[in-house]
């Protein structure tokens, strides 16, 4: 299994402004997702992340608005930059670990609010 | 590119009724997870399907996965409250990332 601690829980910013969310594994692994989930919405899957090499990211997403940084195997952050109210949305972070089978875990979130 | 769809949005049935949601691929699978999401809490895992036309159960739930591996369903027997939430579907087609589906929230009231 996995477990990740993921902060802050929620925030409230101006818009404009940027938010840094913090992902940490208790384990290593080799790919974090980052997921927005919309309220009431699925999960979107923003981007992956690897250690050592840059992010890839899904059609709509781009780096400048969410780049992401992977220093080491079990740590992670996603800045949302230049906010909008467009961008209040819960966002996750998610790992994957193979054993028997794969399995994905997730942080608790990030319930962000753009004023 | 690959997509998931869902049915039904929404399902509110009584407690001890029965209730079933389907997950439609528009590409085979490779495999597909099923997570279930309560209100205000994060996705949990609950089972992965990899065979074609396989069939794996878990007390009061039963997962299909279909013979063209294209499709999937839950089924949850004689529901109760503690099974309220939103149950997802994931499905990963080969070498893709898992998509997931748009889920379905169900209501179970007492």
């Amino acid at each position: 299994s996995a477990v990740i601690s993921q902060k802050p829980s929620r925030d409230i910013c101006q818009r404009g402004t940027s938010l840094t969310i913090q992902c940490q594994v208790d384990s290593q692994v080799t790919m974090m997702f980052w997921y927005r989930q919309q309220p009431g919405q699925s999960l979107t899957l923003i981007a992956t992340a690897n250690q050592g090499s840059e992010a890839t990211y899904e059609s709509g997403f781009v780096i400048d608005k969410f780049p992401i940084s992977r220093p080491n195997l079990t740590f992670s952050t996603l800045t949302v930059s230049n906010m909008s109210p467009e961008d209040s949305s819960i966002y996750l972070c998610s790992v994957e670990k193979e054993g028997a089978f794969t399995e994905a875990f997730f942080g608790q979130g990030t319930r962000l609010t753009v004023v | 590119g690959q997509q998931v769809m869902q049915i039904p949005q929404y399902q509110h049935v009584q407690e001890g009724e029965d209730f079933t949601t389907y997950c439609n691929s528009s590409t085979t699978l490779s495999n597909i997870q099923w997570y279930k999401q309560r209100p205000g809490g994060h996705p949990v895992f609950l089972i992965q399907l990899v065979k074609s036309g396989e069939v794996k159960k878990q007390k009061r739930l039963t997962f299909q996965f279909g013979e063209a591996k294209k499709n999937s369903s839950l089924h949850i027997t004689a529901t109760q409250t503690t099974d309220v939430g939103t149950y997802f579907c994931a499905g990963q087609g080969y070498g893709q990332n898992f998509v997931f589906g748009p889920g379905t929230r169900l209501s179970v009231l007492p």
